[in-house]
């Protein structure tokens, strides 16, 4: 699993930017999952995406933030307009096309500040 | 949807002695159970899991148990040692939806 590579691994971003978040799946795996971690908490599932396609979002705000999982390059979660609210750990994990599709590994996360 | 409790919330165990941490689950049709140990401020690493069509399963030190009939599942840790100590997270999947729901965590500590 030490093969999910996420980007950056801090963030801090003002309220009312932007904040990119990338991540690259371990080799051979087609599927990406994004999961938020508040302090002290589980993690919550946001959204599933294969290549070029969003299979699950039923996790996502419906508002500020998307994401893609291009064909070429990283996974992208972005949130528009941050408030204080998304401070989070935002961790990404993939799976692979075949065999044992259901286990998930996950990345080092990127820890989200907002000020 | 899924919805996934775990109990307890923290959990101190002198070591050398067994941890065990439990967790239900509400959907029948979930049917992957994975075991997540977090350090503090590191990624989630996969321990155990076990699949519905079995009811346990054992590598080393830890071991699973699931009981679908009652919709719950067990982490058992024998023998602990003080590098057990973390935060440890149940989780549960519905067969056809990829996604995995998990428990609000059990923080254990082992006492050396």
């Amino acid at each position: 699993n030490a093969g999910v590579m996420q980007n950056p691994r801090h963030l801090v971003r003002r309220r009312g930017q932007e904040a990119r978040l990338r991540c690259s799946p371990m080799k051979g795996h087609s599927h990406v999952y994004w999961y938020r971690q508040l302090p002290e908490e589980g993690l919550k599932f946001m959204v599933y995406l294969q290549k070029e396609n969003i299979i699950d979002e039923s996790g996502m705000p419906k508002e500020r933030f998307s994401a893609e999982f291009p064909k070429e390059g990283p996974s992208i979660l972005r949130i528009q307009q941050v408030v204080r609210g998304d401070s989070a750990a935002y961790f990404c994990a993939s799976s692979p096309k075949q065999g044992h599709t259901d286990t998930q590994y996950f990345g080092p996360g990127t820890r989200l500040t907002v000020l | 949807g899924e919805n996934v409790e775990q109990h307890p919330s923290t959990l101190s165990v002198q070591e050398g002695d067994s941890a065990v941490i439990k967790c239900t689950y509400s959907d029948s049709a979930s049917n992957y159970f994975p075991w997540y140990k977090q350090e503090l401020g590191k990624r989630p690493q996969l321990i155990i899991d076990i699949r519905s069509n079995v009811g346990e399963k054992k590598d080393q030190r830890i071991a699973v148990t699931l009981n679908k009939t009652a919709k719950h599942f067990s982490l058992h840790i024998t023998e602990t040692q003080p590098e057990d100590s973390a935060v440890y997270f149940c989780a549960a999947k519905v067969g056809g939806n990829e996604k995995l729901t998990f428990g609000t965590g059990t923080r254990l500590t082992i006492i050396p």
